[in-house]
C-alpha cells in the first residue's frame, strides 16, 4: 500500500461542475503540498498546508490531520483546469512523498 | 514562470552514455531538489542540497550523481544509462532546508530519451 493515496485516478467534468480530488496518507507529516502538472509537464505548486484550508481562486484545499486526509476542490471548473493534481506527504519535514496523481479532464 | 531553470528541455541519448542536466534556482533559494518522474513510477524524491551540501537522499542510483556549486545552480549527472532511466526531470528549489515546511517551485523538466 502506498503511504500516500490518491482518489480518483482519472476524472472527467462538464464546465462548470464542482471538482473533489482525494488524498490520504498514512505516515506522520508536517505539512501536505497540492500541485498541479499540465499537459506540457510543468509543475506549479498550488497549496502546502498544515491545517485547515486554504482558499486561492477557484481552488480550495482543506486538511484534516486526525482523519489524515485532504481535500482539493475546484469551483467552476474550466477546461483550462484539466491537469494532473498531485498530493505530496512532507513526512517529517525531510522528504516528500508522492501521490500518484489524478487527471483531471474538464469539457466545455 | 517559477524562477526555476532547467536545460536542457530535451535530451535524447543511447544506452550507456553518461548526460548532465542543469538546474539554476530562483534568486535568493538556497535548496535544490532533483526529482524523476517515470510513466510507472510517478514522481520520486532523487536527492536535495541545501547551500552546496547534500542534505537529503532518496531512491537516487549510484550511477546518478549531483552537486550544488557555490552560485548555487546545480547539476545532475547520470552515467552508463539504461532504458528504464527514460523519464522527466525536475528540479525544484526552495528557500529553506526542510521541504516539509517550505514552498517548492518547481522548474520545466527535462525529458530524457535513452534509445
Amino acid at each position: 500500500k502506498n503511504e500516500v493515496e490518491q482518489s480518483p485516478q482519472n476524472l472527467t467534468a462538464q464546465e462548470g461542475e464542482f471538482i473533489t480530488i482525494n488524498c490520504s496518507y498514512s505516515v506522520g507529516i508536517s505539512a501536505l503540498h497540492w500541485l498541479q502538472q499540465h499537459p506540457g509537464g510543468g509543475i506549479v505548486s498550488l497549496f502546502m498546508l498544515s491545517s485547515g484550508k486554504k482558499k486561492h481562486g477557484r481552488l480550495i484545499a482543506t486538511i484534516n490531520i486526525q482523519e489524515k486526509h485532504s481535500s482539493l476542490h475546484i469551483t467552476a471548473s474550466h477546461p483550462r483546469d484539466s491537469a494532473v493534481y498531485i498530493c505530496a506527504a512532507a513526512h517529517n519535514t525531510d522528504k516528500l512523498i508522492f501521490g500518484t496523481g489524478t487527471r483531471l479532464q474538464v469539457f466545455p | 514562470d517559477s524562477g526555476v531553470t532547467q536545460t536542457p528541455k530535451h535530451l535524447i541519448t543511447a544506452t550507456g552514455q553518461r548526460v548532465t542536466l542543469r538546474c539554476s534556482p530562483r534568486s535568493g533559494d538556497l535548496s535544490v531538489y532533483w526529482y524523476q518522474q517515470s510513466l510507472d513510477q510517478g514522481l520520486q524524491f532523487l536527492i536535495q542540497y541545501y547551500n552546496g551540501e547534500e542534505r537529503a537522499k532518496g531512491n537516487i542510483l549510484e550511477r546518478f550523481s549531483a552537486q550544488q556549486f557555490p552560485d548555487l545552480h546545480s547539476e545532475l549527472n547520470l552515467s552508463s544509462l539504461e532504458l528504464g532511466d527514460s523519464a522527466l526531470y525536475f528540479c525544484a528549489s526552495s528557500v529553506g532546508g526542510l521541504p516539509g515546511s517550505t514552498e517548492a517551485f518547481f522548474g520545466q523538466g527535462t525529458r530524457l530519451t535513452v534509445v
